[in-house]
């Protein structure tokens, strides 16, 4: 079935430790996209892709990398550098079009808990 | 600056009975989407409901209806004969096609409340 899948579940990382967290998808899409939602509060963007080889930082980059050499996958690094990265993270994809109505799908997220 | 408003918290309905999620936006580009999406407990984002700025007719999707007034700026999401299953996070979004690239702007969400 085509889908996108994000690993690991739930992610635990002392503070000072780099993390990477993985995003796949089979559906063929050319956007991928990484959320950040902290609780009780909506998604916000922190890097998008619209073709491989390419992404942009989005409202919240600072203390994250991310990198796009394979259509299907978006990994994003979260750096000792985040100040405050316990949150949960939602990868999406879209297809590249400039249609306003392609809907992104999104995977089950990554709960990370800084300990 | 904010441009999706999602100003109730948290909403409670009678099973059976439907209920209005409200949500207003901001954008000076004359094309864009405005989308609902679902978030359960578990996490995951299901996309509920489309409405672009140049649909004449309000969408509607099964038991979801999106009511849009463009001069109003506002996208409200209307679920018709609530279920217990409805309970869960609902997210109002907006993407600026000719400004915004691919970027999708989400509320603060609203959480919906069924009760038996």
């Amino acid at each position: 079935d085509g889908g996108i899948t994000q690993s690991p579940k739930y992610l635990f990382r002392k503070e000072g430790q780099n993390v990477t967290l993985s995003c796949e998808q089979n559906l063929n899409h050319d956007a991928m996209y990484w959320y950040r939602q902290d609780p009780g509060q909506g998604l916000r963007l922190i890097y998008y892709s619209q073709i491989v080889n390419d992404f942009q930082k989005g409202d919240i980059a600072e203390g994250y990398s991310v990198s796009r050499e394979k259509k299907e996958s978006f990994p994003l690094t979260v750096t000792s550098a985040q100040k405050n990265p316990t949150a949960f993270y939602l990868c999406a994809s879209s297809p590249r079009t400039a249609q306003g109505s392609n809907e992104q799908f999104f995977g089950p997220g990554t709960r990370l808990t800084v300990l | 600056a904010q441009k999706i408003t999602q100003t109730q918290p948290g909403m409670f309905v009678q099973e059976k009975e439907a209920v209005t999620l409200d949500c207003t936006y901001d954008t000076s580009d004359p094309s864009y989407g405005l989308f609902w999406y679902k978030q359960p407990s578990s996490g995951e984002m299901i996309f509920l409901i489309y409405q672009g700025s140049y649909d004449q007719q309000n969408a509607t999707e099964g038991r979801y209806s999106l009511n849009f007034q463009k001069a109003r700026k506002s996208a409200n999401l209307v679920i018709s004969a609530s279920q217990l299953g409805d309970s869960a996070m609902y997210f109002c979004a907006m993407r600026e096609v000719n400004t915004g690239g691919f970027k999708t702007i989400f509320g603060a969400g609203t959480r919906l409340f069924v009760k038996a």
